[in-house]
């Protein structure tokens, strides 16, 4: 069973428009949280990190959230562009085991005009 | 600053052939990492390295083999390749370690398995 659940799988949206996506976990004891945008073709990119004591941080358009009580992170876009299309991959943090990193299998988020 | 390169983008293999994808960063990062990413399936740790010397196997090592050298350079080697080896292979490198520190990606290597 998969320690990171995203969703939605993938979404399409009008350009302008803002988005929400959504990332759970069970990976524990937490140690943090990244959201990578991967585009077609590329390897992904860090957006952001949320620690245990952080609950939101932006980076331009994109704002992250974490409840490390309810172990939810979200990822909002504001006001999409073209560019925004692509993968958005949550990758959560544990402190032990030689494979510390779980993946989400990402949102795939398509921009249209 | 190239960052991460591999080598090749694309490659074909017929099942039973071996190949080498090659890695190099130029960030004198001491941690470095190979990934492979299947369809709808989140990226799984293959090998990784904590520096010159030193390897160790991840979450999928079966059928691959590392090398690290150089700090620099960190080769992935399968052999006898196999249609299940059909992947998109990420190579990866961090400075303080992937618990702390952002990982930076290659553009990837698409490898096909007939």
């Amino acid at each position: 069973k998969n320690q990171v659940e995203q969703s939605p799988q993938s979404l399409i949206i009008l350009e302008g428009k803002n988005c929400t996506l959504q990332c759970n976990y069970t990976v524990s004891p937490f140690s943090n949280l990244r959201w990578y945008k991967q585009d077609t073709g590329r390897g992904p990119v860090s957006l952001t990190i949320m620690t245990f004591s952080e609950n939101t941080k932006s980076n331009g358009r994109y704002t992250a959230t974490l409840d490390a009580d309810t172990k939810q992170s979200s990822l909002h876009i504001t006001a999409s562009q073209l560019s925004d299309s692509a993968s958005y991959i949550c990758v959560v943090r544990t402190f032990y085991g030689n494979n510390r990193l779980a993946f989400g299998k990402g949102n795939q988020v398509v921009v249209i005009p | 600053n190239a960052g991460v390169t591999q080598t090749p983008k694309f490659r074909i293999l017929k099942i039973g052939q071996s190949m080498t994808l090659q890695c190099t960063q130029d960030m004198n990062h001491n941690y470095m990492y190979w990934y492979r990413q299947d369809p709808g399936m989140g990226l799984k740790l293959i090998y990784y390295s904590v520096g010159a010397g030193i390897t160790d196997k991840g979450e999928v090592p079966n059928g691959y083999n590392v090398s690290r050298s150089t700090t620099e350079d960190f080769p992935l080697r399968l052999e006898l390749a196999a249609p299940s080896q059909t992947s998109v292979y990420f190579c990866a490198s961090s400075y303080q370690g992937e618990d702390i520190g952002e990982l930076f990606f290659g553009e990837g290597s698409r490898l096909t398995v007939l």
